[in-house]
């Protein structure tokens, strides 16, 4: 039982270059979502999907894409990178995102992506 | 708006106890997290809350009072693997989580 797998781990850019985030999970979560950390800030959340099929913005999701063509996978991709997206990303998971007490995150390891 | 605020840095002794707080500001109420993340790694959930009261879960114990919208984590018998990032994260009426932006806690021994 994997959790959430996140590659890449490490990545560098050229500004207007384009990738893509894997994640992947293997817990049947319906919920899936991906957040940006930068240092003094919480943690902000890009897009989330609610199940297969279904996407949604969250809190600063310009200059990423992200689809859910599985229940197991949610890929982030950049679309024409920038310094400002120089960043740690996360992705993570729950079981069901419109019940509180079931909303507890699992989180994978992260990928640390820098801009140049 | 809304808003999580959380000491940004906070520093105890081996063996002590320590407490971090945080207070929120959401539309709406559906709940508060706490998270712990050490350097370099993902954050792992340590609890949640939703009722006025304090939960106990080993050395880890967390409160929440709805009417003055603040919560604490409490920490006993600190060990230097507790050196870490606590998160704090209250939840909106839309079940979407407000993130606070952390509060590292550095262990002495």
């Amino acid at each position: 039982n994997a959790g959430v797998t996140q590659t890449p781990k490490f990545q560098v850019l050229k500004t207007g270059q384009s990738m893509t985030l894997q994640c992947a999970q293997d817990m049947n979560h319906e919920y899936m979502s991906w957040y940006r950390q930068d240092p003094g800030m919480g943690l902000r959340l890009i897009h989330y999907s609610v199940g297969a099929g279904i996407t949604d913005q969250g809190e600063v999701p310009n200059g990423y894409n992200v689809s859910r063509s599985t229940t197991e996978d949610f890929p982030l991709r950049l679309l024409s990178a920038a310094p400002s997206q120089t960043s740690v990303y996360f992705c993570a998971s729950s079981y069901d995102s419109s019940s509180s007490g079931a909303n507890v995150l699992t989180f994978g390891a992260g990928s640390r992506l820098t801009v140049l | 708006g809304q808003n999580i605020d959380q000491p940004t840095e906070m520093t105890a002794t081996e063996g002590a106890i320590v407490q971090i707080n945080c207070t929120y500001q959401t539309s709406g109420f559906n709940g508060l997290f706490w998270y712990q993340q050490h350097a370099g790694e993902a954050p792992t959930f340590l609890s949640y809350n939703v009722l006025d009261g304090l939960e106990e879960k080993g050395r880890f114990s967390s409160f929440l009072s709805r009417s003055k919208g603040y919560s604490y984590l409490l920490l006993k018998e600190l060990q230097m693997k507790d050196s870490a990032s606590y998160l704090c994260a209250g939840m909106d009426s839309n079940y979407q989580l407000i993130w606070g932006a952390g509060t590292k806690l550095i262990i002495k021994p």
